[in-house]
């Protein structure tokens, strides 16, 4: 079985400050991961994956295989950041197939 | 290019009824994936087509059921409606490699479902 926790539901920091959002996953094989983000009023879309190992806005994300982790970073918050974030697993869903299993969310907020 | 979209936006059903619900894949995606989220839950993988079968299913009943047509937008199905049926459910199209991963899903945005 495949699972992603994010233990905060809620992430609150002012601008400029680090933030971190963890991000733990159970999976017996290989995983590929992803976080995605959704802002007020869009939809859901993907901020980073790990195996591109790029940083997009600023921020990154590195698996951590021994912590089962691929907890997402940024050093310098901005307002713009404020949004729900998920953390989410790509694998096996039975014979070939994939599916994503996804957390249930921090929503981060940025304060001025 | 045209992005994915889903219809319609909002939906008010009562116990016992049938929905459906449709989903328009993005130009070049072969694969739709549905998803179901409930208030304050992350999406929860119902099951995903590619070329118009069944590709893989999460744990939902039957009464949840899907079709995908020739040019890959689908459709979810659900019978017997229950009040633990209403969430926002979400579609996912992408690219399916031959060896089986899955390129970037790209979500529409969604149909409220109520189920009163």
């Amino acid at each position: 079985a495949q699972r992603v926790t994010q233990p905060e539901k809620l992430l609150s920091v002012f601008k400029g400050a680090p933030v971190e959002l963890k991000c733990n996953y159970s999976y017996s094989g290989s995983p590929e991961l992803f976080w995605y983000v959704q802002y007020s009023r869009q939809r859901l879309q993907l901020l980073l994956r790990h195996i591109s190992r790029e940083s997009i806005k600023g921020f990154t994300a590195d698996l951590n295989k021994g912590e089962t982790s691929f907890h997402l970073k940024k050093p310098f918050a901005q307002e713009e950041d404020s949004a729900m974030y998920y953390c989410a697993l790509e694998g096996m869903s039975g014979g070939s197939n994939y599916k994503l299993t996804f957390g249930k969310g921090t929503l981060l907020t940025v304060n001025p | 290019e045209t992005g994915v979209t889903q219809s319609p936006t909002h939906l008010i059903k009562t116990r016992g009824q049938q929905v459906t619900l449709r989903c328009s894949s993005q130009s070049g995606h072969n694969t739709v994936s549905w998803y179901q989220q409930a208030l304050g839950q992350g999406p929860q993988f119902i099951f995903q087509y590619y070329r118009e079968e069944e590709n893989g299913r999460g744990n939902f009943p039957p009464r949840f059921s899907g079709l995908q047509f020739p040019n890959y937008s689908s459709e979810l199905n659900v019978n017997a409606l229950e009040l633990d049926d209403s969430a926002l459910y979400l579609c996912a199209s992408s690219s399916l490699f031959s060896g089986g991963a899955l390129n970037e899903q790209f979500f529409g945005p969604g149909t409220r479902l109520t189920v009163l």
